[in-house]
Parts: structure tokens; sequence; C-alpha cells
């Protein structure tokens, strides 16, 4: 079952422009991941945010964790056409059993438009 | 540049043929995993390895999968008997240990895009 949903499923923006999407998840979590998909490739870690972090920089990725809401936002500045491409947040969860695979959401597919 | 080797990249194979599909994790990593992604489920967590021995694999049906890991440098995931239903996209990832013994972020394959007719 899916712990992280992301909102929008679907975004087409122009070049130049700024992404935001969003991410929203059920249980306690250790840390909250990002990660992009290109079209037919695996998937590539972009920026973690532990838990007791509210905010985390990185190039033109700025990530948002708001553990009282449950929800993270991802926000891509001054977007280029490479950056289409599937974005998923994937949690870790506290667990006591050891078991510490990530859970993904659906993902937010991004159109960058040139 | 260290990565992910997965085999194969493609396959596709007839209902009730075994299918199976191996990972070389990155040198060092002591975590491996197993997800499949399909458009309906998204990604979803088969199993899990942690220094070669399995942590969870409670996302995979027992009945027809099995994950190994023979060694440090393999991983393999395998379908006996196949289904149409098992055509999906299998991914393996590997992490590497953290402070405090806890993984952060995964390095994952390119996949294997499995076709069951």
């Amino acid at each position: 079952s899916q712990q992280g949903e992301e909102d929008p499923q679907a975004l087409s923006i122009q070049e130049g422009e700024n992404a935001t999407m969003n991410c929203s998840y059920k249980t306690s979590i250790n840390n909250l991941q990002w990660y992009r998909q290109n079209s037919g490739r695996g998937l590539v870690h972009l920026i973690l945010i532990r838990s007791n972090e509210r905010e985390k920089h990185s190039g033109r990725l700025r990530v948002t964790l708001d553990t009282s809401k449950k929800s993270s936002s991802l926000l891509i500045t001054a977007s280029r056409a490479a950056d289409t491409a599937s974005y998923f947040c994937a949690t870790r969860s506290f667990t006591g059993g050891g078991a510490d695979g990530l859970t993904f959401g659906k993902g937010t597919h991004l159109i960058i438009q040139p | 540049d260290a990565r992910v080797t997965q085999t194969p990249r493609h396959k596709v194979t007839e209902m009730g043929q075994e299918v199976t599909m191996r990972c070389q994790p990155i040198l060092g990593h002591n975590t491996v995993f197993w997800y499949r992604q399909t458009m309906m489920q998204g990604l979803e967590l088969l199993a899990y390895f942690r220094n070669r021995a399995p942590l969870d694999d409670s996302g995979m049906p027992k009945d027809r999968f099995s994950a190994e890991m023979p060694d440090a440098t393999l991983a393999t995931l395998k379908i006996q008997p196949s289904e149409p239903r098992d055509s999906a996209v299998y991914f393996c990832a590997s992490g590497s240990p953290l402070a405090g013994g806890r993984t952060g972020e995964l390095f994952f394959g390119e996949g294997s895009r499995l076709t069951v007719l």
C-alpha cells in the first residue's frame, strides 16, 4: 500500500517557470526522500529530508517538510526541458522490526514545455 | 562510476515459464531491495535484504516468487510459474549503511521489463 500520495498526478508548465509538487503521508516517518524517474529508466535520488528538518535546498530544488500535517513539497525553480520526468516521494517509517524499505507514492508526471 | 546492474533489461515469456532476474548491487552496499512498478499499483516493495539476510518479503506472492542473495554481489528474483499479471518493470536498488545503522538514499538499477504472454 502507498504511504505517500503525490499531488498533482500530472503537471505541465512552461520552461523557466517554477514547478511545485506535494506529497502527503500517513504514518510517522524517519525521513522523506524525493526521486526522479525519466521515461524507461530507473529512479534517481534527488534529496532527503529528515523528520527533524523543515526545509532543505539542493541547487534548484527546495524541499519542505511539515510533520504536523504529514506533508512535504518539492519546488523546482527555473524549470528546464530536461526536468521533464516523473517525481516520487518516498518515506521511511520508524519500524521496530528492522525492515526499512522505502514506501513510494504514485508520482507526479511533470512536463516542461519549451 | 558505481551503479546497480540488472539483467535482463527486457524479457518476453509465455505464461507458465520460469523467469529469473538478476541484480548486482553497488560494491559495499549492504541493503538490497526488489521493487515492482506497474501503472496501476505504482512501486511496490517485494523483498528486502540486509547483509544478504532476507528481512522482509511480505510484499511478495510466496507461492510463485522467490528472492535470494547467493553472495554479496548477486541478488536474484525468480518467478515460477509466471502469469500475465506479473508483467511489470522490476527494479533492484541498493543502499549503504549510515551512522546509526539506518540507510538513507537508494540507488536503483535500470529495471527489468517483463512481459508474460
